[in-house]
């Protein structure tokens, strides 16, 4: 691993199912990041977490849960997938006060 | 909560020309970044400054920040095909590690 990856690459899901995006930095970066990308509305914090075993909500946290069990890992959950939910998800990496490292993101459709 | 906005939202010139791109915030920041999206795929960090620089250069880059107008601009110089992407500005109001990203300016580089 080189950097930070997320998968899956995309995603269909139908409504109403449960989905974790998983999201994985190998710069041992204390701060980690979850976005959503959608169309005229740039990018929105979803949930963050500034150290491992800590979490916090962002712009648009309801309908998303986070962990962070250890530093390199943060994964997204998506409990009862709406249709609202579909967009580009972006997962990114920092140490504090530095320049964030984003994955590739992970496009999800939700029908 | 949108704390920076880019100006304009589309750019379009030819090849060889500058790009001026120009960001605007609202409150106080700790420093300001930019970063480039191509189509497509996550975003890419390309300079930060702090709130007490004036000016700073990276390559064809030069950024300038203005924090008594709360205004930040990007130049690209000697416009290349490649630089066709979406550029936006993000702030950190604090030292926080959260940063907010304005919706981005869209820029076309005409061959």
């Amino acid at each position: 691993i080189a950097g930070i990856t997320q998968a899956p690459t995309s995603q269909i899901l139908a409504a109403g199912r449960r989905m974790t995006l998983r999201c994985t930095q190998d710069m041992r970066h204390n701060a980690m990041y979850w976005y959503r990308q959608d169309l005229g509305l740039g990018l929105r914090l979803i949930h963050y977490s500034n150290t491992a075993g800590t979490t916090g909500k962002g712009e648009v946290p309801d309908g998303y849960s986070v962990s962070r069990a250890n530093t390199d890992d943060f994964p997204l959950t998506l409990a009862s997938a709406v249709p609202s939910q579909t967009s580009v998800y972006f997962c990114a990496s920092s140490d504090s006060g530095g320049p964030q490292y984003f994955g590739p993101g992970t496009r999800l459709t939700v029908l | 909560s949108q704390q920076g906005e880019e100006d304009p939202q589309a750019l379009s010139i030819q090849e060889g020309e500058n790009a001026t791109m120009n960001c605007s915030y609202k409150t106080s920041i700790n420093n300001l970044q930019w970063y480039r999206q191509n189509s497509g795929r996550g975003l890419v960090h390309l300079i930060l400054i702090r709130s007490n620089e004036r000016e700073k250069h990276s390559g064809r880059l030069r950024v300038t920040l203005d924090t008594s107008k709360k205004s930040s601009s990007l130049l690209i110089t000697a416009s290349r095909a490649a630089d066709t992407a979406s550029y936006f500005c993000a702030t950190a109001p604090n030292r926080d590690d959260k940063i907010i990203f304005g919706k981005g300016t869209r820029l076309h580089i005409l061959p």
